[in-house]
């Protein structure tokens, strides 16, 4: 059975950091590219970024260049966010998905990042 | 960045009755391999999103067949031959054929 669990959510400050991380079973890890999907309180679904199976290529949404950076150990079979400079508007839940010839077929529960004062 | 647009945002629909969701993207979403990268997600109260129809009309495994999906080029529709109450949640379609992938605004189907 397919699993993604993320964790190392929680309060920050705007202009911290945090790291997210994706534990994942139930598949070969390294065959699949992974991605990250927010999803702000009440609002809708945003991808922020993938990365491939080897790490050699990563891709970000704009909102986030530059702060984001999205890695992944094929060893441990995790995948993990590092987040710096949040800010106010990247509060949101975040999932990690297993992102398979361009559709999102398996989803963690998600973990909660706010950022506020 | 491609815009995909779902109307109606919101439907409250009779156990039994049909229901129809409609997608429209900004930009052509055929692939010159012949594909079309357009998904269906629901995201049931208080879970994650999970996949139901990719590439336009193909059921993911476990899908029930009363849901099914249609339309070409930028237009597509969801739709849900007979709705049951597990079927609740906010519908969005997804993009996948340029980076970044976008979603629609999301279709919050309710029960009457």
């Amino acid at each position: 059975e397919v699993q993604l669990v993320e964790s190392g959510g929680g309060l920050v400050q705007p202009g911290g950091s945090l790291r997210l991380s994706c534990a994942a079973s139930g598949f070969t890890f390294s065959s699949h590219w992974m991605s990250w999907v927010r999803q702000a309180p009440g609002k809708g679904l945003e991808w922020v970024g993938n990365i491939k199976q080897d790490g050699s290529e990563k891709y970000y949404v704009d909102s986030v260049k530059g702060r984001f950076t999205i890695s992944r150990d094929n060893a441990k079979n995790s995948l993990y966010l590092q987040m710096n400079s949040l800010r106010a508007e990247d509060t949101a839940v975040y999932y990690c998905t297993r992102d398979s010839s361009s559709l999102f077929d398996y989803w963690g529960q998600g973990t909660l990042v706010t950022v506020s004062s | 960045d491609i815009v995909m647009t779902q109307t109606p945002l919101s439907l409250s629909v009779t156990p039994g009755q049909p229901a129809s969701i409609s997608c429209k993207s900004s930009q052509s979403l055929l692939h010159s391999d012949g594909k079309t990268f357009l998904y269906w997600y629901l995201q049931k109260p208080g879970q994650p999103p999970q996949l139901l129809i990719y590439e336009v009309s193909n059921r993911f495994s476990g899908v029930p067949d009363r849901f099914s999906g249609s339309g070409s080029g930028t237009d597509f529709t969801l739709k849900i031959s007979r709705v049951e109450a597990e079927d609740v949640g906010i519908y969005y379609c997804m993009q996948s054929i340029q980076l970044p992938r976008t979603f629609g605004q999301g279709t919050k189907v309710e029960i009457k």
